[in-house]
């Protein structure tokens, strides 16, 4: 079974502009989560979805959003990118959501905004 | 709330040695805690998962936690480290509760020296 993928692997963007990353999660598994990942504040949750709905939020600003299509694919756009955006992005997929769910991660899309 | 602690941002250890990977918890309910392994420019990879069924856990690679309630710990051993282990190791914690979150600890990079 293929594992969780991400599009695009790798991405520069320059300040101000907006970014879409895109994330097909495990076949059968309909609860995606997003993570950022960078050196200062390590490993954090951006937010979740199930069923096309946003169920759980982390405390990130308005700019970054996501949505998650009828296929179980999730999308998570960036707007007014920040130098402080640069980081891996990580998307990761689970049967159904739950705290006692295994989570599986994909390989990250590494975002640099100069 | 919940929260991670892992003590000691870098662990270096001979091959063949004991390798001990620290992770104390804090939660204010039965939590479900976890162990990921990142390798470079890789997603993360699950080891074990801690869900209250026993407290010794087993996972792959050769490596087993324990969950101590008493002292809110859940340190990650494995008794013959391999050159192959050398990568960076999460430990998570997962509350549950109606806004249940993944939280992520700071990681440990592991070294193994020859």
């Amino acid at each position: 079974k293929a594992g969780v993928t991400q599009t695009p692997r790798y991405l520069i963007k320059t300040r101000g502009q907006q970014v879409t990353l895109s994330c097909s999660p495990i076949s059968g598994h309909r609860s995606v989560s997003w993570y950022q990942q960078t050196p200062g504040q390590g490993l954090q949750f951006l937010f979740e979805y199930f069923s096309e709905t946003q169920r759980n939020k982390g405390n990130f600003p308005g700019r970054f959003s996501g949505r998650q299509f009828s296929n179980s694919r999730s999308e998570m756009n960036v707007s007014t990118l920040e130098l402080g955006d640069s980081a891996l992005y990580l998307c990761a997929s689970s049967l159904v959501p739950g705290p006692q769910e295994t989570q599986y991660f994909g390989p990250g899309t590494r975002l640099l905004v100069l | 709330a919940q929260s991670v602690t892992q003590l000691g941002s870098h662990v270096s250890v001979s091959e063949g040695a004991l390798v001990l990977l620290r992770c104390n918890y804090s939660s204010s309910v039965p939590p479900y805690l976890f162990w990921y392994v990142q390798y470079p420019n890789q997603g993360l990879q699950l080891l074990l998962k801690y869900t209250s069924a026993a407290t010794l856990v087993k996972g792959i690679n050769g490596f087993e936690a324990e969950f101590k309630k008493s002292e809110t710990s859940f340190h990650l051993t494995k008794p013959s480290a391999h050159m192959s282990d050398a990568a960076e190791y999460f430990c998570a914690v997962n509350s549950g509760g109606s806004n249940y979150k993944l939280t992520f600890g700071k990681g440990t990079l592991l070294t193994v020296n020859p």
